[in-house]
């Protein structure tokens, strides 16, 4: 399995912020996901991140609110934008290899 | 009807018995499982996977798929203190093509 590194691991921003999370893979990864977990919920799909082209967005989350970039197979960014005390959550990249997922470490994320 | 529903817990049981956890998923289309196990404040990390109806063994883990129940379950032999954990129930959303729906979680304690 490849590993992923995530950054920043937790940070404390300002309502009306934003903040990009970066994610870096040290291998080539075909799928990879941007999860949220906010405080005692489970982990819930914000959007399938595609290479190349526009991000793929679930149900309730909305690309001007969380803009994803995927320039290539090792990397991606999620920004939260313009942010409000409801946005404070863990945030998770993960890839899939074969039928399986793998999380990167979380940015753990408090808005003011 | 949420798509993948869980038992919150908390589930409580003595070292060394049988810890049973279990989940529905409303999406028929779903072929793949998984159970991942998620310590506070840590990614979550794949327990099992499964794809075919029946029983599949892994050490003192054994996951059960019933599609036409629309049923996992995972059975947890000789319980052990270091297994208190959350317990993520996952399967596969066919319409977000790879993507897992996460359940909330069962929340798991073994005591000594």
């Amino acid at each position: 399995s490849a590993v992923i590194s995530q950054k920043p691991s937790r940070d404390i921003c300002q309502r009306g912020t934003s903040l990009t999370i970066q994610c870096q893979v040290d291998s080539q990864v075909t799928m990879m996901f941007w999860y949220r977990q906010q405080p005692g919920q489970s982990l819930t799909l914000i959007a399938t991140a595609n290479q190349g082209s526009e991000a793929t967005y679930e149900s309730g989350f909305v690309i001007d609110k969380f803009p994803i970039s995927r320039p290539n197979l090792t990397f991606s960014t999620l920004t939260v934008s313009n942010m409000s005390p409801e946005d404070s959550s863990i945030y998770l990249c993960v890839y899939r290899l074969n039928e399986k997922l793998f999380f990167g470490s979380g940015t753990q994320l408090s808005v003011l | 009807q949420k798509e993948v529903e869980q038992n919150s817990g908390p589930l409580s049981v003595p070292e060394g018995a049988i810890a049973s956890l279990n989940c529905t998923y409303s999406d028929r289309g779903s072929q793949s499982f998984f159970w991942y196990r998620q310590y506070s404040g840590k990614s979550p990390e794949l327990i099992m996977s499964i794809y075919s109806n029946g029983d599949k063994e892994d050490g003192r883990f054994t996951a059960q798929l019933n599609k036409a129940s629309q049923y996992v379950s995972l059975l947890i032999r000789d319980s052990q203190p270091s297994d208190s954990a959350t317990y993520l129930c996952a399967v596969n959303k066919p319409q977000a093509g790879t993507a897992l729906i996460f359940g909330k979680g069962t929340t798991l304690s073994v005591s000594s």
